[in-house]
């Protein structure tokens, strides 16, 4: 079973709101990443997780907030965000860090909206 | 010069065709390789691996030239349903680097 499971599918939140996506995977991988993705473009790094840890931040703003609360869950808290971060956010996991090789899996994605 | 590059089309091919897009690579000390595919609107789904000695799935065939520093994936007597969006991913050490992705539309 190669599942990574994404909630909500969807979501619209205002300038003002706060919020959270979840990701779930059940695989014991131990690498978990966001993604973020605009239409017609490639995935787009923002935070990877390696053994629960943040190894990778990829100088992405403050108003999203990743957390690892344990080796199957990953959060990505979202907080006055702006129109222009509308985008799908795509979770994925691999069995261990990109350097070794490991196949990346990626859960359905949330499709977010912000008004 | 961009990391991984990939043609983004599309190309648009007629039923049973045989199409091939590659996908280069500047960092000479990349260490994985993979094919995504990508349906509008939907997560990438991995295709394939890329093996140094080249590995084969069905119609699809996948190959890694390291000392050109490219990948290559040929998709035999196509399919419509094989219009999608197909994505170069190469690994680093840290992180996965994503192509930006080749467009096939195959025609009826």
């Amino acid at each position: 079973d190669t599942e990574v499971t994404q909630t909500p599918k969807h979501l619209v939140m205002g300038m003002t709101n706060k919020k959270s996506l979840k990701c779930e995977q059940h695989m014991g991988h131990r690498a978990m990443y966001w993604y973020k993705q605009k239409a017609k473009k490639p995935p787009e790094l923002m935070f990877v997780y390696s053994y629960e840890k943040l190894s990778i931040n990829e100088s992405v703003p403050s108003r999203f907030s990743p957390e690892c609360p344990n080796s199957s869950l990953l959060n990505l808290h979202l907080h006055a965000l702006q129109p222009e971060d509308s985008a799908l956010y795509l979770c994925a996991s691999s069995q261990g860090p990109p350097g070794h090789s490991y196949e990346q899996y990626f859960g359905p994605g949330t499709r977010l909206t912000v008004t | 010069r961009k990391e991984v590059e990939q043609d983004p089309g599309p190309f648009n091919v007629p039923e049973g065709a045989t199409v091939a897009f590659n996908c280069t690579y500047s960092n000479s000390a990349s260490q994985s390789f993979f094919w995504y595919r990508q349906d509008c609107r939907k997560e990438p789904k991995l295709l394939m691996s890329v093996y140094s000695s080249g590995n084969e799935d069905g119609r699809f065939t996948a190959q890694l030239n390291r000392a050109s520093q490219y990948i290559s994936l040929l998709i035999r007597d196509s399919k419509l349903s094989d219009s999608a969006t197909y994505l170069c991913v190469v690994g680093g050490t840290y992180k996965y680097i994503f192509g930006t992705g080749t467009r096939l539309k195959v025609l009826a």
